[in-house]
């Protein structure tokens, strides 16, 4: 079955390590964001990428770094920098077509102890 | 930037009630809108969305919306709630590369018995 796949479901975390959170897409499709949910919040847009090898920072890129270096992964590491961490993290992928809609992964519970 | 405003952060509704849940957006173009259902830690699943064909449009599980241009809104109605459909519910417009969503903060839907 195609999908999005993220790994880990639960992740936990010291303050000061970096750690970083998989995102894996077989649906073939251009494009992958991360968001970030908190309650109240909705989700917020943390990094993209349309292509292989180029990504941009969204509204919240402070304190994560990502790569993409295969169509297919989006790994998102969270830096010791980000100052709030503890979150629920969304991975998403969609074509290139316009008006298609955004397929999203099951999600990963990250909590800094 | 887009931006989207969802109406109630908490809907309670009895069972076989109509659910109504509210989404308003700004935009200075046509948008492609969606919406999307979220059941707790899991991922985003697709409702329905708007792509500027009919203006009223159905999607799964018996919900459907109507795009209604000169009041920017793009309302998610059922007309007989289920127990099922206790959840959290998130609007979503395009931006206008189309590439990027932005979320309203989503509204939670309990279901009474």
């Amino acid at each position: 079955d195609g999908g999005i796949t993220q790994s880990p479901k639960y992740l936990f975390r010291k303050e000061g390590q970096n750690v970083t959170l998989s995102c894996e897409q077989n649906l073939n499709h251009d494009a992958m964001y991360w968001y970030r949910q908190d309650p109240g919040q909705g989700l917020r847009l943390i990094y993209y990428s349309q292509i292989v090898n180029d990504f941009q920072k969204g509204d919240i890129a402070e304190g994560y770094s990502v790569s993409r270096e295969k169509k297919e992964s989006f790994p998102l590491t969270v830096t010791s920098a980000q100052k709030n961490p503890t979150a629920f993290y969304l991975c998403a992928s969609k074509t290139s077509i316009s008006y298609n809609e955004q397929f999203f992964g099951p999600g990963t519970r990250l909590t800094v102890l | 930037a887009q931006s989207v405003t969802q109406l109630g952060s908490h809907v309670s509704v009895s069972e076989g009630a109509l659910v109504l849940l509210r989404c308003n957006y700004s935009s200075s173009v046509p948008p492609y809108l969606f919406w999307y259902v979220q059941y707790p830690n899991q991922g985003l699943q697709l409702l329905l969305k708007y792509t500027s064909a009919a203006t009223l449009v159905k999607g799964i599980n018996g919900f459907e919306a109507e795009f209604k241009k000169s009041e920017t809104s793009f309302h998610l109605t059922k007309p007989s709630a289920h127990m099922s459909d206790a959840a959290e519910y998130f609007c979503a417009v395009s931006d206008e590369d189309d590439y990027k969503l932005s979320f309203g903060a989503g509204t939670t839907v309990t279901v009474r018995a």
